[in-house]
Protein backbone atom coordinates (compact mmCIF):
# COMPACT_ATOMS: atom_id res chain seq x y z
CA UNK A 1 0.00 0.00 0.00
CA UNK A 2 2.14 3.04 -1.02
CA UNK A 3 0.95 6.42 1.02
CA UNK A 4 2.85 8.23 -0.94
CA UNK A 5 3.32 8.60 -4.87
CA UNK A 6 5.52 9.95 -7.18
CA UNK A 7 4.34 8.56 -10.46
CA UNK A 8 7.03 10.54 -12.50
CA UNK A 9 10.43 8.53 -12.34
CA UNK A 10 12.35 10.56 -13.85
CA UNK A 11 11.96 14.57 -15.73
CA UNK A 12 14.66 16.33 -17.95
CA UNK A 13 14.48 20.11 -17.44
CA UNK A 14 16.51 22.79 -19.44
CA UNK A 15 18.67 25.38 -17.42
CA UNK A 16 16.91 28.40 -16.03
CA UNK A 17 13.87 26.91 -16.69
CA UNK A 18 10.94 26.15 -14.07
CA UNK A 19 11.06 22.19 -12.53
CA UNK A 20 7.90 21.06 -11.29
CA UNK A 21 8.44 17.35 -9.22
CA UNK A 22 4.67 15.89 -8.28
CA UNK A 23 3.98 13.93 -5.53
CA UNK A 24 0.11 12.35 -4.34
CA UNK A 25 -0.96 10.78 -1.35
CA UNK A 26 -3.74 9.16 0.04
CA UNK A 27 -3.65 8.99 3.91
CA UNK A 28 -5.84 12.00 4.97
CA UNK A 29 -3.73 11.85 8.37
CA UNK A 30 -0.31 13.06 7.44
CA UNK A 31 0.67 16.87 8.97
CA UNK A 32 3.28 17.21 7.60
CA UNK A 33 5.16 16.79 3.72
CA UNK A 34 8.46 17.45 3.03
CA UNK A 35 10.73 17.21 0.56
CA UNK A 36 14.34 15.37 0.13
CA UNK A 37 17.42 15.74 -2.27
CA UNK A 38 19.72 12.61 -2.54
CA UNK A 39 22.62 12.80 -4.42
CA UNK A 40 24.76 9.82 -5.56
CA UNK A 41 26.07 7.76 -2.75
CA UNK A 42 24.75 10.43 -0.20
CA UNK A 43 22.15 10.66 2.45
CA UNK A 44 18.64 12.43 1.42
CA UNK A 45 18.93 15.87 1.92
CA UNK A 46 16.23 18.00 3.53
CA UNK A 47 14.81 20.91 1.49
CA UNK A 48 11.73 22.05 2.39
CA UNK A 49 8.26 21.22 4.33
CA UNK A 50 4.86 22.34 4.16
CA UNK A 51 2.36 22.03 6.82
CA UNK A 52 -1.21 20.22 6.04
CA UNK A 53 -2.74 23.70 7.40
CA UNK A 54 -0.98 25.85 4.66
CA UNK A 55 -1.19 25.94 0.50
CA UNK A 56 2.41 27.35 -0.02
CA UNK A 57 5.57 27.32 1.80
CA UNK A 58 8.58 29.23 -0.25
CA UNK A 59 12.36 28.94 0.29
CA UNK A 60 14.76 30.66 -2.17
CA UNK A 61 14.52 28.98 -5.44
CA UNK A 62 12.08 26.01 -3.91
CA UNK A 63 8.66 26.77 -3.44
CA UNK A 64 6.13 23.61 -1.91
CA UNK A 65 2.27 23.97 -3.17
CA UNK A 66 -0.59 21.91 -1.17
CA UNK A 67 -3.30 20.94 -2.53
CA UNK A 68 -5.43 18.84 0.09
CA UNK A 69 -8.74 18.42 -1.69
CA UNK A 70 -6.66 16.80 -4.20
CA UNK A 71 -4.03 15.04 -2.02
CA UNK A 72 -1.43 16.17 -3.85
CA UNK A 73 1.59 18.39 -3.89
CA UNK A 74 4.28 19.97 -5.71
CA UNK A 75 7.62 21.27 -5.64
CA UNK A 76 8.98 23.91 -7.55
CA UNK A 77 12.57 24.99 -8.73
CA UNK A 78 13.02 28.23 -10.42
CA UNK A 79 15.20 28.74 -11.90
CA UNK A 80 16.84 25.45 -12.09
CA UNK A 81 20.52 24.66 -12.11
CA UNK A 82 22.29 22.44 -13.23
CA UNK A 83 23.49 21.48 -9.31
CA UNK A 84 19.76 20.71 -9.04
CA UNK A 85 20.44 17.36 -11.06
CA UNK A 86 19.73 14.56 -8.14
CA UNK A 87 16.45 12.29 -7.16
CA UNK A 88 14.15 13.69 -5.30
CA UNK A 89 11.76 12.86 -2.49
CA UNK A 90 8.28 13.36 -1.21
CA UNK A 91 7.62 12.12 2.06
CA UNK A 92 5.16 12.28 4.93
CA UNK A 93 4.31 12.59 8.79
CA UNK A 94 1.75 11.52 10.52
CA UNK A 95 0.82 13.39 13.68
CA UNK A 96 2.10 11.56 16.51
CA UNK A 97 4.10 9.16 14.54
CA UNK A 98 7.99 9.78 14.23
CA UNK A 99 8.68 8.09 10.96
CA UNK A 100 8.46 9.37 7.53
CA UNK A 101 6.29 7.43 4.31
CA UNK A 102 8.50 8.57 1.26
CA UNK A 103 7.64 8.27 -2.25
CA UNK A 104 9.64 6.32 -4.90
CA UNK A 105 11.45 9.84 -6.20
CA UNK A 106 11.72 11.29 -9.41
CA UNK A 107 15.80 11.54 -11.26
CA UNK A 108 15.61 15.26 -11.93
CA UNK A 109 18.30 16.30 -14.66
CA UNK A 110 18.81 19.68 -15.71
CA UNK A 111 20.29 20.00 -18.93
CA UNK A 112 22.54 22.95 -20.22
CA UNK B 1 32.19 14.43 13.70
CA UNK B 2 29.50 16.99 11.81
CA UNK B 3 27.53 14.61 10.24
CA UNK B 4 25.83 11.38 10.59
CA UNK B 5 28.93 8.80 10.09
CA UNK B 6 28.07 4.84 9.38
CA UNK B 7 29.80 1.86 8.80
CA UNK B 8 30.61 0.45 7.04
CA UNK B 9 30.07 1.78 3.88
CA UNK B 10 29.89 -1.23 1.56
CA UNK B 11 29.40 -4.68 3.06
CA UNK B 12 28.65 -7.83 1.18
CA UNK B 13 27.34 -11.55 2.99
CA UNK B 14 27.22 -14.68 2.50
CA UNK B 15 23.38 -15.81 2.59
CA UNK B 16 22.73 -16.91 6.73
CA UNK B 17 25.72 -14.77 7.57
CA UNK B 18 25.04 -12.50 10.80
CA UNK B 19 25.50 -8.24 9.96
CA UNK B 20 25.91 -5.43 12.16
CA UNK B 21 25.69 -2.02 10.84
CA UNK B 22 26.81 1.19 13.04
CA UNK B 23 25.64 4.71 13.29
CA UNK B 24 27.19 7.47 14.77
CA UNK B 25 24.79 10.28 14.94
CA UNK B 26 25.54 13.74 15.55
CA UNK B 27 26.87 14.70 19.06
CA UNK B 28 23.92 15.55 21.15
CA UNK B 29 20.93 14.61 18.81
CA UNK B 30 18.22 12.71 20.84
CA UNK B 31 16.22 11.48 18.08
CA UNK B 32 17.97 8.33 15.95
CA UNK B 33 16.24 6.53 12.89
CA UNK B 34 17.07 3.52 10.82
CA UNK B 35 15.78 3.18 7.37
CA UNK B 36 16.24 1.04 4.35
CA UNK B 37 15.87 1.44 1.09
CA UNK B 38 15.88 -0.85 -1.79
CA UNK B 39 17.34 -0.51 -5.55
CA UNK B 40 15.03 2.13 -7.04
CA UNK B 41 12.59 2.87 -4.06
CA UNK B 42 12.08 5.55 -1.28
CA UNK B 43 13.61 4.54 2.41
CA UNK B 44 11.22 3.17 4.63
CA UNK B 45 11.41 3.05 8.16
CA UNK B 46 12.51 0.85 10.18
CA UNK B 47 12.81 1.88 13.76
CA UNK B 48 13.20 5.28 15.83
CA UNK B 49 14.98 5.75 19.31
CA UNK B 50 14.73 8.32 21.56
CA UNK B 51 17.97 8.58 23.43
CA UNK B 52 18.19 5.11 24.75
CA UNK B 53 14.08 3.93 24.33
CA UNK B 54 13.37 2.32 21.08
CA UNK B 55 10.12 4.14 20.68
CA UNK B 56 8.77 2.77 17.51
CA UNK B 57 10.05 -0.66 15.85
CA UNK B 58 7.09 -1.51 13.62
CA UNK B 59 9.02 -1.42 10.96
CA UNK B 60 11.65 -4.32 11.56
CA UNK B 61 10.74 -6.75 8.37
CA UNK B 62 11.21 -9.65 10.83
CA UNK B 63 12.43 -10.88 13.81
CA UNK B 64 15.95 -11.41 12.40
CA UNK B 65 16.03 -7.75 12.78
CA UNK B 66 17.35 -6.32 16.06
CA UNK B 67 18.56 -2.68 16.91
CA UNK B 68 19.99 -1.28 20.02
CA UNK B 69 21.13 2.45 21.19
CA UNK B 70 22.50 0.95 24.93
CA UNK B 71 24.04 4.46 25.91
CA UNK B 72 21.63 7.05 23.93
CA UNK B 73 24.23 7.84 21.08
CA UNK B 74 25.43 4.95 19.05
CA UNK B 75 22.82 2.49 17.09
CA UNK B 76 23.66 -1.08 15.84
CA UNK B 77 21.31 -2.59 13.21
CA UNK B 78 21.91 -6.17 13.40
CA UNK B 79 20.59 -8.28 10.86
CA UNK B 80 21.18 -12.49 11.60
CA UNK B 81 21.19 -15.37 9.20
CA UNK B 82 20.61 -12.72 6.18
CA UNK B 83 18.84 -13.39 3.10
CA UNK B 84 19.18 -11.86 -0.48
CA UNK B 85 15.94 -9.79 -0.07
CA UNK B 86 17.78 -7.90 2.48
CA UNK B 87 20.34 -6.23 0.14
CA UNK B 88 19.79 -2.52 0.43
CA UNK B 89 21.01 0.72 1.41
CA UNK B 90 20.37 0.99 5.09
CA UNK B 91 20.30 4.63 6.26
CA UNK B 92 20.73 6.24 9.39
CA UNK B 93 19.50 9.68 10.37
CA UNK B 94 19.52 12.16 13.86
CA UNK B 95 17.65 14.80 15.06
CA UNK B 96 18.18 17.06 17.98
CA UNK B 97 14.65 17.36 18.01
CA UNK B 98 12.32 15.69 20.99
CA UNK B 99 9.09 14.44 20.23
CA UNK B 100 6.75 15.27 16.66
CA UNK B 101 8.79 17.86 15.34
CA UNK B 102 9.85 16.02 11.53
CA UNK B 103 8.50 19.38 9.96
CA UNK B 104 12.25 20.43 9.87
CA UNK B 105 13.71 17.43 8.36
CA UNK B 106 16.75 15.58 10.00
CA UNK B 107 20.23 14.69 8.90
CA UNK B 108 21.08 11.20 7.00
CA UNK B 109 24.52 9.42 7.05
CA UNK B 110 25.46 7.90 3.51
CA UNK B 111 24.43 4.94 4.39
CA UNK B 112 25.91 0.82 4.32
CA UNK B 113 24.66 -0.26 1.12
CA UNK B 114 24.56 -4.36 1.96
CA UNK B 115 24.55 -7.02 -0.91
CA UNK B 116 23.94 -10.89 0.00
CA UNK B 117 24.91 -13.25 -2.00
Amino acid sequence: DQQVKQNSPSLSVQEGRISILNCDYTNSMFDYFLWYKKYPAEGPTFLISISSIKDKNEDGRFTVFLNKSAKHLSLHIVPSQPGDSAVYFCAATIQGAQKLVFGQGTRLTINP
Amino acid sequence: GAGVSQSPRYKVAKRGQDVALRCDPISGHVSLFWYQQALGQGPEFLTYFQNEAQLDKSGLPSDRFFAERPEGSVSTLKIQRTQQEDSAVYLCASSPIRGSSLRYGYTFGSGTRLTVV
